[in-house]
């Protein structure tokens, strides 16, 4: 069965300082890999969606990118965060869609909070 | 534009049976979906809709009408445990997700 692990579970970074965060899946190839953000009481965000690797669609200009240096592993990244950039960062993967219904499952997130 | 409209919050007691509503205006039709977040969480997968009608999974059931723009999730014997956020969620013609803000379900005994 597949897997996803997102780490680190909470963060707490000053303005300015640089971001990463990473999320790995396990059991299955060639997944389609998303970056979400969740700011508190609103709704998901798509930041960054993956086909392939080193193939990154940008949904939302900001401060932040995002690579994926192998087929499993997607990392999220920040030169310097901003205070607008705290919120729920959620990692997802699925099949490709039109396979299996193909719904999205998602790690068990990021809690960052920028100071 | 893309758009799904849920309400923001329920309130239903313990037992009894709710159901939240989801309606929808996107590009395109390939799938809905719902998701269960509970407060501080992921979101969890629930059940997907292509076809028009319902699909049932335990206490929880989902409908689909794709002429109607409109899908509901029902949540049958209530538990204190079903206190969630539940997410309705399109994917477009472009088999992107377009997701509601989400519908805040509170469970009373």
């Amino acid at each position: 069965s597949q897997t996803i692990h997102q780490w680190p579970a909470t963060l707490v970074q000053p303005v300015g300082s640089p971001l990463s965060l990473e999320c790995t899946v396990e059991g299955t190839s060639n997944p389609n890999l998303y970056w979400y953000r969740q700011a508190a009481g609103r709704g998901l965000q798509l930041l960054f969606y993956s086909v392939g690797i080193g193939q990154i669609s940008s949904e939302v200009p900001q401060n932040l990118s995002a690579s994926r240096p192998q087929d499993r592993q997607f990392i999220l990244s920040s030169k310097k965060l901003l205070l607008s950039d705290s919120g729920f960062y959620l990692c997802a993967w699925s099949f490709i869609p039109g396979q299996n219904n193909s719904p999205l499952h998602f790690g068990n997130g990021t809690r960052l909070t920028v100071t | 534009g893309q758009n799904i409209d849920q309400p923001t919050e329920m309130t239903a007691t313990e037992g009894a049976i709710v159901q939240i509503n989801c309606t929808y205006q996107t590009s395109g039709f390939n799938g809905l979906f719902w998701y269960q977040q509970h407060a501080g969480e992921a979101p969890t997968f629930l059940s997907y809709n292509v076809l028009d009608g319902l699909e049932e999974k335990g206490r929880f059931s989902s409908f689909l009408s794709r002429s109607k723009g409109y899908s509901y999730l029902l949540l049958k014997e209530l538990q204190m445990k079903d206190s969630a956020s539940y997410l309705c969620a399109v994917r477009d013609s472009n088999y992107q997700l377009i997701w509601g803000a989400g519908t805040k379900l509170i469970i009373k005994p």
